[in-house]
C-alpha cells in the first residue's frame, strides 16, 4: 500500500460525457502527479500541482482539467469523453525535496468510455 | 531527461538473480538512475535509484558503469511475483519532476 488512494477504481461512461477522478496523496506529500496509461501510449505524464499551484504540464488534452485543493486532495476533471480515453489514469506523490523525490502511485481508476 | 533503452522481455527462473539491463549513454552529471516496476495494471512502484554508486536496499542492487552510460537492476532471488514491466529512468532528483517512462522490460519470472 503506497499511501496514495484513489477513486472510484472503475468508471463506464458515454462518449461526450465529463467525468471527475479523485486523488489523496501521503500524508506531508505536497506534489500531486496525474498520468494516463493507455495500450498504445504506455504512461504518460498528464499534469503535475505543487501545494495547490500548477507546476508541470504534459500531455493533457484541453479538454481534461486538474486542480489541487487546500487540503492537498486532486482532481482530474475529463470532459467531451471520446472512446480513446479510455485508459488507466494513475495519480502519484511525492516529498518535494532534495532527497525523497521519488513518486508513490496510487492503484488507478480504470476509465472506459463506450 | 536522458533516453533510455531496455530489452523488451526477459525470462528468469524463480530462485534465481534477474539481471535487468538498461543504456542511458547521454545521462549527465546531474541525473539520477531510477528504477520502478508495474505489476499488470497495478500503480507503478519504486524499487531503487543511484547516481554513480552503487546501492542496494530490500527490494534489489543497482549497479552502474564507472562511465554510468549504463546500468543493471538485480534482483537476487526473484519470485513468481517480481514478473511484472520494469522501468529504467534518468532523471534530475530534488526537482520534483515528472517521470518519463519508455517502455521498460518485461521480466517473467518461470516456475
Amino acid at each position: 500500500d503506497s499511501g496514495v488512494t484513489q477513486t472510484p477504481k472503475h468508471l463506464i461512461t458515454a462518449t461526450g460525457q465529463r467525468v471527475t477522478l479523485r486523488c489523496s496523496p501521503r500524508s506531508g506529500d505536497l506534489s500531486v502527479y496525474w498520468y494516463q496509461q493507455s495500450l498504445d501510449q504506455g504512461l504518460q505524464f498528464l499534469i503535475q500541482y505543487y501545494n495547490g499551484e500548477e507546476r508541470a504540464k504534459g500531455n493533457i488534452l484541453e479538454r481534461f482539467s486538474a486542480q489541487q485543493f487546500p487540503d492537498l486532495h486532486s482532481e482530474l476533471n475529463l470532459s467531451s469523453l471520446e472512446l480513446g480515453d479510455s485508459a488507466l489514469y494513475f495519480c502519484a506523490s511525492s516529498v518535494v525535496g532534495t532527497l525523497d523525490s521519488e513518486q508513490f502511485f496510487g492503484p488507478g481508476t480504470r476509465l472506459t468510455v463506450l | 531527461d536522458a533516453k533510455t533503452t531496455q530489452p523488451p522481455s526477459m525470462d528468469c527462473a524463480e530462485g534465481r538473480a534477474a539481471n535487468l539491463p538498461c543504456n542511458h549513454s547521454t545521462i549527465s552529471g546531474n541525473e539520477y538512475v531510477y528504477w520502478y516496476r508495474q505489476i499488470h495494471s497495478q500503480g507503478p512502484q519504486y524499487i531503487i535509484h543511484g547516481l554513480k554508486n552503487n546501492e542496494t536496499n530490500e527490494m534489489a542492487s543497482l549497479i552502474i558503469t564507472e562511465d554510468r552510460k549504463s546500468s543493471t537492476l538485480i534482483l537476487p532471488h526473484a519470485t513468481l511475483r517480481d514478473t511484472a514491466v520494469y522501468y529504467c529512468i534518468v532523471r534530475i532528483t530534488g526537482s520534483a519532476r515528472q517521470l518519463t517512462f519508455g517502455s521498460g522490460t518485461q521480466l517473467t519470472v518461470l516456475p
